[in-house]
């Protein structure tokens, strides 16, 4: 059973470009939720996807958009890249409807220079 | 007041030790509460999680939940060197975001 999947695993982009990470989600998981951790801080909810919808949004400007696909996978787009846009971008996968918990990827390491 | 927060670390034990991390949180409303143990460069990995008050336990871990206090806790007993991460504690209201605390620092001294 393959977990959550990420891609790619490390990035560097040039400050003001865009970037678009990629993510497949637990086998039978329908909802895909994104974060992104800055170095020594938790990780900090982006927004959640589910039936191909944004259910809801954290804290994140516009330049932060996403899309999820009829097989659930998930990209996270990132417009007019920022230096502080520089961390791990983790996605999340989980069964919606049941009170279960989150599983995972491994995460993509973005740098912006 | 941030959403949640964890005790300050970092925490250092000797092998074989109890481990005890702290956690509270601010939404009373919040359902499910997990732990995640991370370590470093890689993602959160779920070691626990606990809905109802009360104890529960798995294997050398026993997460403590105080929905009145808005306290949530994690043991690790007779600990690993292995056991040296980050433990994120998070919690969420049923299937929504979670929010996650800055996370403490556990070092077991072999």
């Amino acid at each position: 059973d393959a977990g959550v999947t990420q891609s790619p695993t490390h990035l560097i982009k040039t400050r003001g470009q865009q970037v678009t990470l990629r993510c497949s989600p637990k086998s039978g998981h329908d909802t895909v939720s994104w974060y992104q951790q800055a170095l020594g801080q938790g990780p900090q909810f982006i927004f959640q996807y589910y039936e191909e919808e944004e259910r809801q949004r954290g804290n994140f400007p516009d330049r932060f958009s996403g899309h999820q696909f009829p097989n659930y996978s998930s990209e996270l787009n990132v417009n007019a890249l920022l230096l502080g846009d520089s961390a791990l971008y983790l996605c999340a996968s989980s069964l919606t409807d049941l009170n279960t918990e989150a599983f995972f990827g491994q995460g993509t390491r973005l740098t912006v220079v | 007041q941030k959403e949640v927060e964890q005790n300050s670390g970092p925490l250092s034990v000797p092998e074989g030790a109890i481990a005890s991390l702290n956690c509270t949180y601010s939404d009373r409303g919040s359902q499910s509460f997990f732990w995640y143990r991370q370590y470093s460069g890689k993602s959160p990995e779920l070691i626990m999680f606990i809905y109802s008050n009360g104890d529960k336990e798995d294997g050398r871990f026993t997460a403590q939940l105080n929905k009145a206090s808005q306290y949530v806790s994690l043991l690790i007993r007779d600990s690993q060197p292995s056991d040296s991460a980050t433990y994120l504690c998070a919690v969420n209201r049923r299937v929504y975001k979670l929010s996650f605390g800055a996370g403490t620092t556990v070092t077991v001294r072999a």
